[in-house]
C-alpha cells in the first residue's frame, strides 16, 4: 500500500515555543491530507482537512491560529502548533488520501513542558 | 452528520476464542466503512474496508466484517484470536474526512 511518513515521531518542547510536524506521502500524490489529534486512550478527532494550494478547513472548536496547516505541495502537509502549552500535549496523526482510501502516518507524540 | 459508535470500550477474550467487535454508524448515503488497528504509540493499520458490493469483507490477519444496512452495523469478526491481536480497534466511516468510533481495546488472555 501507499506510504505516509510523519516526522518527528516524538518531540518535547518548552511552553510558548512552536513545533512543526511534517506529513509526507512518499509514493503518491495527495491533494487532500487530514490532521487528527488523539488523547490517551481516546479516539482520533479530526482537526482539519488540508487541501493542496488552498486554505485548510478546520473542524469546529479547533483554533486555526494555533494549529497552522500548510499544504504547499502534493506530497507534503505541515502542522505547526504555535505557542504550545501543556494542554497541547497529545498524539497527532496525519493521513493522506489516495483514490478512495486514506493512509495514515505513524503519528507524532508531542509533549509540552 | 456521519458518526460511528463502538459500544464496547474493552473486550477480553481467551486466545483461540472467536471475536466480534461491534460498530454502528450513522451516514446519509452509502457509507464507506473501515476497520483499523492501533498498537500502543503507533499509527493506524487498515484491516479492511467496505465501499460497495459483497457485504462480507475479508481483511488482513484473518479478520472479516459484515455490512448490514438494515442494522447500520459493520461488525468485525475473527474466528480464532491470537495473542498478537491485542490492540485498540477503531471503526471509521467517511468518503473524504473520516470519523472514528471511540475504539475498543482488545485484551487476549493466554
Amino acid at each position: 500500500g501507499a506510504v505516509v511518513s510523519q516526522h518527528p515521531s516524538r518531540v518535547i518542547c518548552k511552553s510558548g515555543t512552536s513545533v512543526k510536524i511534517e506529513c509526507r506521502s512518499l509514493d503518491f500524490q495527495a491533494t487532500t491530507m487530514f490532521w487528527y489529534r488523539q488523547f490517551p486512550k481516546q479516539s482520533l478527532m479530526l482537526m482539519a482537512t488540508s487541501n493542496e494550494g488552498s486554505k485548510a478547513t478546520y473542524e469546529q472548536g479547533v483554533e486555526k491560529d494555533k494549529f497552522l496547516i500548510n499544504h504547499a505541495s502534493l506530497t507534503l502537509s505541515t502542522l505547526t502548533v504555535t505557542s504550545a502549552h501543556p494542554e497541547d500535549s497529545s498524539f497527532y496523526i496525519c493521513s493522506a488520501k489516495a483514490a478512495t482510501e486514506a493512509f495514515f502516518g505513524q503519528g507524532t507524540r508531542l509533549t509540552v513542558v | 452528520a456521519q458518526s460511528v459508535t463502538q459500544p464496547d470500550i474493552h473486550i477480553t477474550v481467551s486466545e483461540g476464542a472467536s471475536l466480534e467487535l461491534r460498530c454502528n454508524y450513522s451516514y446519509g448515503a452509502t457509507p464507506y466503512l473501515f476497520w483499523y488497528v492501533q498498537s500502543p504509540g503507533q499509527g493506524l493499520q487498515l484491516l479492511l474496508k467496505y465501499f460497495s458490493g459483497d457485504t462480507l469483507v475479508q481483511g488482513i490477519k484473518g479478520f472479516e466484517a459484515e455490512f448490514k444496512r438494515s442494522q447500520s452495523s459493520f461488525n468485525l469478526r475473527k474466528p480464532s484470536v491470537h495473542w498478537s491481536d491485542a490492540a485498540e480497534y477503531f471503526c471509521a466511516v467517511g468518503a473524504n474526512d473520516m470519523r472514528f468510533g471511540a475504539g475498543t481495546r482488545l485484551t487476549v488472555k493466554p
